[in-house]
């Protein structure tokens, strides 16, 4: 199946400073990918859905200025976690379909925020 | 839009038993069902999905899953389960005109010797 891969796969940031982590789809072209996040033992929760060529749409009660997404090609979709802080601390996990209706996921990162 | 139930949180089983996840769903619209497994401090890895046809699906490591449209149930069953099945595991729904998963609350699966 198509891989997804992701960069870091663990990140330590002092509060406030701002964090970056790369989604890449390895073999496949992918015009869109997902971003979701992860608090422990919980659900995985979209946060918004990065478009190549275009401004990432978010979900309802994201921040859009906080969570920078950039969808550099059409392999890469970076998402950038600024001025962050503890309560940012999370698993953050990308996405992309390869065309038909079944998504692949990238590992992880995990973000935590000192 | 649409949501999705997973009624048990947690699932204890012993080792070569039989195991069943539940998940409910609702939508107005079509959509495709999926079931993910999530190691710790992993991605998802499919284990199996629902776009069209047969409602009985079968997945990798012997999981199954049957589609109930009348009962909007996707239930994850496996007959004979092993250690290493010990994992979380995710029921989701997508929209057949999108991509947008929404993810039910996870089922925790512990298997004991």
């Amino acid at each position: 199946g198509a891989v997804v891969s992701q960069h870091p796969s663990r990140v330590i940031c002092k509060s406030g400073t701002s964090v970056k982590i790369e989604c890449r789809s390895l073999d496949f072209q992918a015009t869109t990918m997902f971003w979701y996040r992860q608090f422990p033992k919980q659900s995985l929760m979209l946060m918004a859905t990065s478009n190549e060529g275009s401004k990432a749409t978010y979900e309802q009660g994201v921040e859009k200025d906080k969570f920078l997404i950039n969808h550099a090609s059409l392999t890469l979709s970076t998402l950038t976690v600024t001025s962050a802080h503890p309560e940012d601390s999370s698993f953050y996990i990308c996405s992309a379909p390869s065309g038909g209706a079944e998504q692949f996921f990238g590992p992880g990162t995990r973000l935590t925020v000192l | 839009a649409q949501s999705v139930t997973q009624l048990d949180s947690q699932v204890p089983v012993f080792e070569e038993a039989p195991v069943e996840l539940r998940c409910n769903y609702s939508s107005s619209v079509s959509v495709y069902l999926f079931w993910y497994v999530q190691y710790p401090n992993q991605g998802l890895q499919l284990l199996l999905k629902y776009l069209s046809g047969s409602t009985l699906v079968k997945g990798i490591n012997g999981f199954e899953a049957e589609f109930n449209k009348s009962q909007t149930s996707f239930h994850l069953r496996k007959p004979s389960v092993h250690i290493s099945d010990t994992a979380e595991y995710f029921c989701a729904v997508s929209r057949s005109n999108d991509y947008k998963l929404s993810f039910g609350a996870g089922t925790t699966v512990t298997v004991r010797a």
